[in-house]
């Protein structure tokens, strides 16, 4: 069964630094991987998604993620923390037919 | 062109009654998931509708139901409701069956049961 991990249900850094979110999934075949992110009170919007083209995908808002086989991750970056990045981020995973599985999610604070 | 509209926003009721959600998917989008999102939690997958007929199921009991009518919009049906029935219920538009298609995400529906 095809499960996903997020490492830290709480992720805090100050705005202007790093900004990295952990996902690890685990998939007897390469999965098709999405990040989400959710704001208060709205649905899911998303970030990016990985569909075997490239390793590197680059999302909206200046979000980017790794597909690395070898670790089954597929981390979330952004190079500078904005203000307006402080959400609920959901790594999910979908092998095949129908089904999408989402991490427990973490929470990004972005400090001032 | 709109986008997944939900309906009701927000909707309280007490144990045992029944609830209807409802769901506008977007335009040309003839797949529809819907996923129960309790609080603090990831969603969780309830099942999915492909032209009308129901093409998956998560582990949800059979008092979670679901239509999709012909012009693709969709209703999530909970009977007897419990009080951990409360979530965040979301409802997800896709314009194809398949692995790798975008799913388009509406607000949502805040469900309590009293």
């Amino acid at each position: 069964a095809q499960s996903v991990t997020q490492l830290g249900s709480h992720v805090s850094v100050s705005e202007g630094a790093l900004v990295l979110l952990r996902c690890n999934y685990s998939s007897s075949v390469p999965p098709y991987l999405f990040w989400y992110v959710q704001y208060p009170n709205q649905g899911l919007q998303l970030l990016l998604k990985y569909t075997s083209a490239a390793t590197l995908v680059k999302g909206i808002n200046g979000f980017e993620a790794e597909f690395k086989k070898s670790e089954t991750s597929f981390h979330l970056t952004k190079p500078s923390a904005h203000m307006s990045d402080a959400a609920e981020y959901f790594c999910a995973v979908r092998r095949g037919g129908f089904k999408t599985i989402f991490g427990a999610g973490t929470r990004l604070f972005v400090k001032a | 062109e709109t986008g997944v509209t939900q309906s009701p926003t927000h909707l309280i009721k007490t144990r045992g009654q029944q609830v209807t959600l409802r769901c506008s998917s977007q335009s040309g989008h003839n797949t529809v998931s819907w996923y129960q999102q309790a609080l603090g939690q990831g969603p969780q997958f309830i099942f999915q509708y492909y032209r009308e007929e129901e093409n998956g199921r998560g582990n949800f009991p059979p008092r979670f139901s679901g239509l999709q009518f012909p012009n693709y919009s969709s209703e999530l049906n909970v009977n007897a409701l419990e009080l951990d029935d409360s979530a965040l219920y979301l409802c997800a538009s896709s314009p194809q069956e398949g692995v790798n298609t975008e799913a388009f995400f509406g607000q949502g529906t805040r469900l309590t049961v009293v």
